[in-house]
């Protein structure tokens, strides 16, 4: 399966606790993007990324979550003491280029904040 | 900022007939594409538009893209049960701006 592969499916996480979500993209792909869909809401954009660089953070939350891509290895997104709000489905998107190419959806990582 | 909004939120029609869903803004977007979401997965691409008045075809989805490039409509002939699901728009604001702006959704029933 060459599609986007995301990581872990379902998370469950405690106040306070860290939780960290993986992303590969589809062979091929150097450019991520990261998307959050609240219960009953729309996805909304957080942030894109190619190897090694932060291209648009637009959407991310200004405190408690980062993202990464590393030169090797997976995307990774990550909030640091989670709080019932960030309880959401977290989509990870990649494409070959930029420039109206598409992007190509994993499956995503359910997040739950007990 | 740019928004999305897409028509009807619920739809639900007898297997065999047609239907259309509306996705409009007031904002100009350089590229539109269509997805359709499955409960407990992510979105999946179904076209991608372009150019202003374009009109693409799949199987018996057919999709346009207005000529101002701010609106969309996907058209769907002789629905089956197969074609129930979330459909979503998504616009790129402009060539150059990589992030989607999604729509609100549209949850399509088809009843056998």
């Amino acid at each position: 399966n060459a599609g986007v592969m995301q990581n872990p499916r379902h998370l469950v996480r405690r106040r306070g606790q860290e939780a960290r979500l993986r992303c590969s993209p589809m062979k091929g792909h150097s450019h991520v993007y990261w998307y959050r869909q609240l219960p009953e809401e729309g996805l909304k954009f957080m942030v894109y990324l190619q190897k090694e660089n932060i291209i648009d953070e637009s959407g991310m939350p200004k405190e408690r979550f980062s993202a990464e891509f590393p030169k090797e290895g997976p995307s990774i997104l990550r909030i640091q003491q989670v709080v019932r709000g960030d309880s959401a489905a977290y989509f990870c998107a990649s494409s070959q280029y930029t420039g109206n190419q598409p992007q190509h959806f994993g499956d995503g990582t359910r997040l739950s904040i007990l | 900022t740019q928004l999305l909004e897409q028509s009807p939120q619920f739809l639900s029609i007898q297997e065999g007939e047609n239907l259309t869903v509306y996705c409009n803004s007031s904002s100009v977007f350089s590229s539109l594409q269509w997805y359709r979401q499955e409960p407990g997965e992510g979105p999946v691409l179904l076209v991608t538009v372009v150019t202003g008045g374009e009109v693409k075809k799949l199987k018996r989805l057919t999709f346009q893209f207005g000529d101002a490039r701010k609106d969309s409509s996907l058209h769907i002939t002789a629905a089956q049960p197969g074609d129930t699901g979330l459909y979503l728009c998504a616009g790129r604001p402009n060539f150059g701006n990589e992030k989607l702006t999604f729509g609100t959704g549209t949850r399509l029933t088809i009843i056998p």
